[in-house]
C-alpha cells in the first residue's frame, strides 16, 4: 500500500464548478497536510496546509481533514481554466525530524471554459 | 524577497557520467531539502541538510550525496549516473522550525542517455 493515495485523474469540471481533489493516507502518525499545484514543466507551488481536523479556507480553496477516516481534501470553488494543473498530496509525521515530505502521485485536473 | 534559484536549468549526460546540481535557498531560510520527480509521479524525497549536515535521508543509494554550504546554498551530486537517474530534481528551502513549510525552486531537469 503506498503511504499516500490519490485518483491520478483526469479530472474535468467545467468552468465555475467545484473541483474536488481527495487524498488517503496510511500512516496514522501522519500530523501536517500539505497540498501543492503544479503547472506542467513548472515545480510544485504550495497553496494551502492543515494541521487540525476539520476545514480551512483560503479564498476559493478549502482544505478538509479527517485523521480518523485517514483522509485529506481539496475543494476549489468557481474552478476557472488556470486552476488546470496537477494537484499533490504531502504529508509529514510525528517524530519525523522535520521536513521529509511524503506526496502522492498527483490529480491531474482539466477546467473547460 | 528572492525565492529558492536552481542551476542549471537543463542537463544532459550520458551513462556513468557524474553531475552536481545546486541549489540557494529563499532569503532567510536556512534548510534545503532535495527530491526527485520522475515523469508523472510525485516528488521523492532524497535528504535534506541543515547547519551543512545532512539531517536526514531518502531511499537512495550513497550515488546521491550533498553538500550544504555556510551561506545555506546547497549541492546535489549524482555518481555513476544510469537512465533511471532521468527525473527533475528539485531544492526546497525551509527553515529549520518549521521545516513543514517548504518552498520549491524551479528544478533542474536532468536527462541521461
Amino acid at each position: 500500500q503506498k503511504e499516500v493515495e490519490q485518483n491520478s485523474g483526469p479530472l474535468s469540471v467545467p468552468e465555475g464548478a467545484i473541483a474536488s481533489l481527495n487524498c488517503t493516507y496510511s500512516d496514522r502518525g501522519s500530523q501536517s497536510f500539505f497540498w501543492y499545484r503544479q503547472y506542467s514543466g513548472k515545480s510544485p507551488e504550495l497553496i494551502m496546509f492543515i494541521y487540525s481536523n476539520g476545514d480551512k479556507e483560503d479564498g476559493r480553496f478549502t482544505a478538509q481533514l479527517n485523521k480518523a477516516s485517514q483522509y485529506v481534501s481539496l475543494l476549489i470553488r468557481d474552478s476557472q481554466p488556470s486552476d488546470s494543473a496537477t494537484y499533490l498530496c504531502a504529508v509529514n509525521l510525528i517524530g519525523n525530524q522535520g521536513g521529509k515530505l511524503i506526496f502522492g502521485q498527483g490529480t491531474e485536473l482539466s477546467v473547460k471554459p | 524577497d528572492a525565492g529558492v534559484t536552481q542551476s542549471p536549468t537543463h542537463l544532459i549526460k550520458t551513462r556513468g557520467q557524474q553531475v552536481t546540481l545546486r541549489c540557494s535557498p529563499k532569503s532567510g531560510h536556512d534548510t534545503v531539502s532535495w527530491y526527485q520527480q520522475a515523469l508523472g509521479q510525485g516528488p521523492q524525497f532524497i535528504f535534506q541538510y541543515y547547519e551543512e549536515e545532512e539531517r536526514q535521508r531518502g531511499n537512495f543509494p550513497d550515488r546521491f550525496s550533498g553538500h550544504q554550504f555556510p551561506n545555506y546554498s546547497s549541492e546535489l551530486n549524482v555518481n555513476a549516473l544510469w537512465l533511471g537517474d532521468s527525473a527533475l530534481y528539485l531544492c526546497a528551502s525551509s527553515l529549520a522550525g518549521d521545516t513543514d513549510t517548504q518552498y520549491f525552486g524551479p528544478g533542474t531537469r536532468l536527462t541521461v542517455l
